[in-house]
């Protein structure tokens, strides 16, 4: 199974800041099958990135996702007010697909 | 429009039955992947599996194998997940979500809403 360990765990940013997240692998995920989702508080996790670096449907071009192999980045060019939430990451090259522990991005 | 929806939120007893739905609509159901994904009481996402509802092909993670069932009913566009015999530590939101292609090998872009499932004596 691959573990995968996201971090900073705590992210404190001012809206207008850019934001780097990591995501590594404790093995490399095939294909840079890995995925970035934004949680909210209430509300199902939405998809951000898949393939490493492809946005999702709708997503703006301030989220960009980068990396292979064990190691994964998502940016956030320019935080949003709505920015704020937590972001998980994960691998689907190798079952079980699984997740980051999360990382929380709060406003400071 | 693409939705997955799921049923209502449970409470039940240690011990207990349960079989929880998700309806998927706005797209051909047989040809991708569902998966089910748990989150615990302030806790992280966890993948518990997939399925294939065009053969009802099933893969579990090791974490969640013997512990849940997952299945669908084509006929009405439905995927399950059901526990024999629920514990407390089952107490969690259960979220459904479609791959986001046809393939095995897919993130998940279309969630349903989650069931709260509460086990509780």
């Amino acid at each position: 199974e691959i573990v995968l360990t996201q971090s900073p765990g705590t992210l404190s940013l001012s809206p207008g800041e850019g934001a780097t997240l990591s995501c590594r692998a404790s093995q490399s995920v095939n294909n840079r099958f890995l995925a970035w989702y934004q949680q909210k508080p209430g509300q199902a996790p939405r998809l951000l990135i898949h393939g490493a670096s492809s946005r999702a449907t709708g997503i703006p071009d301030t989220f960009s996702g980068s990396g292979s192999g064990t190691d994964f980045t998502l940016t956030i060019s320019r935080l949003e007010p709505e920015d704020f939430a937590v972001y998980y990451c994960q691998q689907y090259g190798s079952s079980p697909y699984t997740f980051g522990q999360g990382t929380k991005l709060e406003i400071k | 429009e693409v939705q997955l929806v799921q049923s209502g939120a449970e409470v039940k007893k240690p011990g207990e039955y349960l079989k929880i739905s998700c309806k998927g609509s706005g797209y051909s159901f047989t040809t991708y992947w569902i998966g089910w994904v748990r989150q615990m009481p302030g806790k992280g996402l966890e993948w518990m599996g997939m399925i294939y509802p065009g053969d009802s092909d099933a893969r579990y993670s090791p974490s969640f194998q013997g512990q849940v069932t997952m299945s669908v009913d084509k006929s009405i566009n439905t995927a399950y997940l059901q526990w024999s015999s629920l514990k407390a530590s089952d107490t969690a939101m259960y979220f459904c979500a479609r791959h986001v292609d046809t393939s095995w090998y897919a993130a998940l872009n279309h969630w349903g809403q989650g069931t709260q499932v509460t086990v509780s004596s």
